[in-house]
């Protein structure tokens, strides 16, 4: 059974720039959860979609937004990047966090980088 | 709003020693997650605890989830290389599902 994939592992943007992320959910698991990870603040949870609708959100800018496909892929697109945005982004899948034993699996992480 | 405490935020052992590390929080945890997390890579799933006084071992790892559900331990026996990381510990907030992180323990292995 293939993991949670997530595209592109490495970015470099400007500023001001936007930015899309994608990831892919094992098979058969409907729920993508978002974080950043940054050395300063940890793991911080951004948003979770589940059937292709955003269940929770964190508290992050509106410049922070998602979607996900009828297939459970899902893509996160940051706009008008700024330096603060540079981190590394992980999404994790599950069947429904809101189930018991229900573990995410993460993927490798793509890591931004801001200039 | 529950937040996860954990100590200590880096530790340094001697290959072979033995090591704990501690998730507290100040509220009932429901659904508690062990991950490993090598640098700038995704989280790896260890264990997940939800009875009080629940304990699970893989390998050389142990986790222990306390009766009141408050505070978890992560214990390796026998440290090796391969233990080096970073552990994190998660935690369902029933609320909303979501599930909410301690800040890291940076584990080092001194061969």
């Amino acid at each position: 059974k293939a993991g949670v994939t997530q595209t592109p592992r490495y970015l470099i943007k400007t500023r001001g720039q936007q930015v899309t992320l994608s990831c892919s959910p094992i098979s058969g698991h409907r729920s993508v959860s978002w974080y950043q990870q940054t050395p300063g603040q940890g793991l911080q949870f951004l948003f979770e979609y589940f059937s292709e609708t955003q269940r929770n959100k964190g508290n992050f800018p509106g410049r922070f937004s998602g979607r996900q496909f009828s297939n459970s892929r899902s893509e996160m697109n940051v706009s008008t990047l700024e330096l603060g945005d540079s981190a590394l982004y992980l999404c994790a899948s599950s069947f429904d966090p809101r189930t018991s034993n229900n573990e995410q699996f993460f993927g490798p992480g793509t890591r931004l980088t801001v200039l | 709003s529950q937040e996860l405490e954990q100590s200590p935020q880096s530790l340094i052992v001697q290959e072979g020693k033995n090591l704990t590390i501690n998730c507290t929080s100040s509220k009932t945890l429901y659904g508690l997650y062990w991950y490993k997390q090598k640098y700038g890579e995704g989280l790896i799933f260890l264990m997940m605890l939800q009875k009080g006084g629940e304990e699970k071992s893989h390998e050389k790892i142990t986790a222990k989830l306390d009766e009141k559900k408050q505070q978890s331990s992560l214990h390796i026996t026998a440290s090796q290389p391969s233990h080096a990381g970073i552990y994190l510990c998660g935690a369902t907030a029933v609320s909303n599902y979501q599930l909410i992180w301690g800040a890291g323990t940076k584990l080092i292995i001194k061969p």
